[in-house]
C-alpha cells in the first residue's frame, strides 16, 4: 500500500517557469489537499478537494492552481514560479466522514514532501 | 473563518518535566480539534483529535488534551516529558461542513537532558 505519493522530491526553478507537482493517493480517500510549510508559517492551506470534479481555495491560493479529475490524483500546478514560492510542499489525503451535507476529514495522510527553490 | 493560533513558538522543558501547549481556536460552531507532530525530517503524525463527546481526549504516546469550548482552546499536555518528545506540534482545526483543515503556525519543543 503506497499511501500518499507526491513527485518530485527536489525542484529548482527560475523566476517565470511553470511546473506540476504530482499527488496520488491509493486509499480511495474523497479529501485532498496540498499545502505549503514555511519557518514560524506553520502549514498554510493551498487548495483542497472533497472529491472528483471539486475544489476550493484555502489559505493562500494565490499563484497556484489544482485540478481533480479522479479520485486519486491532485496535482498542484504552479503558473509562472515567483521566489516567495520557495517552501515545502505537502499532498495530504484523509477519508471524510459525515457526507451527507458535508464532512470531516479524520485524519491526514501525509506525502513526503516537496522541496522547492524558485531562484 | 477558521483559525488556529499556537501562542508559543518555542518551549523548552527538562526531561521529565511536564508539558502543556496551548492552542486557541476560532470557529463558528462546535469545531473539529486535531494535534499533528512532526519530527526533524519526518511527515506529520496524527496525535489525537477531538470531534464531541468528552472533552478530554486521550492520544498515542501518553498525550491528552482538553477542549475548553469557553476558552476556545486545545491544549495538549502530557505528564513527563521524554527526549523523544523533542518535535514540533501543531493544533488544527477542521471544517464540519466541508472538512477544510486548517493548522496553527506551530510549537518547537526542545527538551533538556
Amino acid at each position: 500500500n503506497a499511501g500518499v505519493t507526491q513527485t518530485p522530491k527536489f525542484q529548482v526553478l527560475k523566476t517565470g517557469q511553470s511546473m506540476t507537482l504530482q499527488c496520488a493517493q491509493d486509499m480511495n480517500h474523497e479529501y485532498m489537499s496540498w499545502y505549503r510549510q514555511d519557518p514560524g508559517m506553520g502549514l498554510r492551506l493551498i487548495h483542497y478537494s472533497v472529491g472528483a470534479g471539486i475544489t476550493d481555495q484555502g489559505e493562500v491560493p494565490n499563484g497556484y492552481n489544482v485540478s481533480r479529475s479522479t479520485t486519486e490524483d491532485f496535482p498542484l500546478r504552479l503558473l509562472s514560479a515567483a521566489p516567495s514560492q520557495t517552501s515545502v510542499y505537502f499532498c495530504a489525503s484523509s477519508r471524510l466522514t459525515n457526507l451527507q451535507g458535508g464532512g470531516t476529514n479524520e485524519k491526514l495522510f501525509f506525502g513526503s514532501g516537496t522541496q522547492l527553490s524558485v531562484l | 473563518a477558521q483559525s488556529v493560533t499556537q501562542p508559543d513558538i518555542h518551549i523548552t522543558v527538562s526531561e521529565g518535566a511536564s508539558l502543556e501547549l496551548r492552542c486557541n481556536y476560532s470557529y463558528g460552531a462546535t469545531p473539529y480539534l486535531f494535534w499533528y507532530v512532526q519530527s526533524p525530517g519526518q511527515g506529520l503524525q496524527l496525535l489525537l483529535k477531538y470531534f464531541s463527546g468528552d472533552t478530554l481526549v486521550q492520544g498515542i504516546k501518553g498525550f491528552e488534551a482538553e477542549f475548553k469550548r469557553s476558552q476556545s482552546s486545545f491544549n495538549l499536555r502530557k505528564p513527563s516529558v521524554h527526549w523523544s518528545d523533542a518535535a514540533e506540534y501543531f493544533c488544527a482545526v477542521g471544517n464540519r461542513n466541508t472538512g477544510k483543515l486548517i493548522f496553527g503556525q506551530g510549537t518547537t519543543l526542545q527538551v533538556k537532558p
